[in-house]
């Protein structure tokens, strides 16, 4: 099975840069997603690495190294409205996304 | 405008009882996916449907049942036999069991208590 590793809670100052970090082990690897949820709502999707490197999407970036088993998701320019739960989710296989436990980001001014 | 809906927002139940979710996507996807969440915990898998009138066991899927009879519908049957069902349910749909750069798209929940 997969199992993915990440934080449960990551502080920031609003304007800094804030980096979650996700290891993760299994067997077939595709790729790894990144999801935000705020509380109470439902998960959105923001990004998708399936090959080593970053990929950049605005104020987000996510980064992989099939290599090291390892991902990160890097916010800047934090915002009040960034504070929310992140998750990394992985895909292999023949079966749908297996998700971490969150990383609940909580941003201070 | 395309999207999932998932009803009711909150459901309660009584011991013994068994209940439905409802999941209805017009976004032409053809995988949906069932997950419960936790109190601070991650998504966990319950069921899953990659076409219709298929669908296959998750990691937590005792206690729960699913129907695929139309590609935009998948409703949950939350079971007597679930022991503990009150959570956060979530209802997904991706073009296919993959996501990918297209991601799983989410509804907006439903929250079960057992009274």
């Amino acid at each position: 099975g997969q199992s993915l590793e990440q934080p449960s809670e990551v502080t920031a100052v609003e304007g800094a840069i804030v980096q979650i970090n996700c290891t993760y082990q299994t067997s077939g690897f595709y790729g790894l997603s990144w999801y935000q949820q705020h509380d109470g709502g439902a998960p959105t999707f923001l990004s998708y690495n399936a090959l080593d490197g970053l990929e950049e999407t605005g104020r987000f970036s996510s980064f992989l190294s099939r290599s090291d088993s390892y991902g990160y998701l890097l916010l800047q320019e934090l915002q009040m409205k960034d504070s929310a739960s992140y998750f990394c989710a992985g895909l292999s296989g023949n079966t749908p996304l297996v998700f971490g436990k969150g990383t609940r980001l909580s941003v201070i001014a | 405008d395309g999207g999932i809906t998932q009803s009711p927002k909150y459901l309660f139940r009584k011991e013994g009882q068994n209940v439905t979710l409802s999941c209805e996507q017009n976004l032409n996807h053809d995988a949906m996916y069932w997950y419960r969440q936790d109190p601070g915990q991650g998504l966990r898998l319950i069921y899953y449907s990659q076409i219709v009138n298929d669908f296959q066991k998750g990691d937590i899927a005792e206690g729960y049942s699913v129907s695929r009879e139309k590609k935009e519908s998948f409703p949950l049957t939350v079971t007597s036999a679930q022991k503990n069902p009150t959570a956060f349910y979530l209802c997904a749909s991706s073009f296919s069991h993959l996501g990918g750069n297209y991601g799983y798209t989410f509804g907006s929940g439903t929250r079960l208590t057992v009274v």
